[in-house]
């Protein structure tokens, strides 16, 4: 079975600055996703990024980019200039690769409040 | 865009009764699953369905059952709702083996 742990229940930064989410999992699958969806107070689920386990360059979506560590089994988000709207819980989450439906394993969440 | 709804935002229920939970996807996903959302636990997954009228369990389906009769609806029911069964849900879609979407998630309250 697969676990993902995500050890910063809280975090906090200040406008414009960067910060770094935590993430590691544990697997034995070689063909993977991994993502990071966030949830602001409204409660919708959004996806912020996905990496494919296959490749080997970081994943980047215009100020969220990850560090995939594979063989640390590690994925952390970097969000840089932060801004208020990126106050939200952010899910670290993995996805076994399959040719059928296949669930996502989530964290527990880290709460991200972002300062002025 | 993918769209995904739920029936309610917010239900109040009381215990003994059947609840009925609606999830409808507009992109023809073949995938569909619910999931529960609690504080500390993170999402758990209930039951998720990979066509019309299949399913399969997830995590945690004691006290759950689903109907998948439509390609676009899928329902998640508790037939006799319990007071720990009071949490977010939310319905997600997907196609195939790729990313999810998420519908705005219904917080049931179960008295």
């Amino acid at each position: 079975a697969q676990t993902v742990t995500q050890s910063q229940p809280e975090m906090s930064v200040q406008e414009a600055e960067t910060v770094t989410l935590s993430c590691t999992y544990d697997t034995s699958e070689n063909n993977y996703y991994l993502f990071w969806y966030k949830q602001p107070p409204s409660r919708q689920m959004i996806l912020v990024i996905r990496q494919e386990a296959y490749k080997q360059q970081n994943a980047t979506e215009n100020r969220f980019s990850v560090n995939f560590q594979k063989a640390a089994k590690s994925f952390s988000l970097k969000i840089s200039d932060s801004q208020l709207g990126d106050t939200a819980m952010y899910f670290c989450a993995f996805m076994k690769g399959s040719g059928t439906a296949s669930k996502l394993t989530f964290g527990t969440g880290t709460r991200l409040q972002v300062t002025l | 865009d993918v769209k995904v709804t739920q029936s309610s935002r917010y239900l109040v229920k009381r215990t003994g009764e059947k609840v009925f939970l609606e999830c409808v996807q507009d992109m023809d996903h073949e995938n569909m699953f619910w999931y529960r959302q609690d504080p500390g636990l993170g999402l758990r997954l209930i039951y998720f369905s990979y066509d019309v009228k299949m399913k399969e369990k997830g995590d945690i389906p004691e006290g759950y059952s689903v109907s998948r009769e439509k390609k676009e609806r899928f329902s998640l029911i508790l037939e006799s709702a319990s007071t720990n069964q009071t949490s977010m849900y939310l319905c997600a879609s997907s196609l195939w083996s790729d990313t999810q979407y998420f519908g705005p998630g219904t917080r049931l309250t179960v008295l």
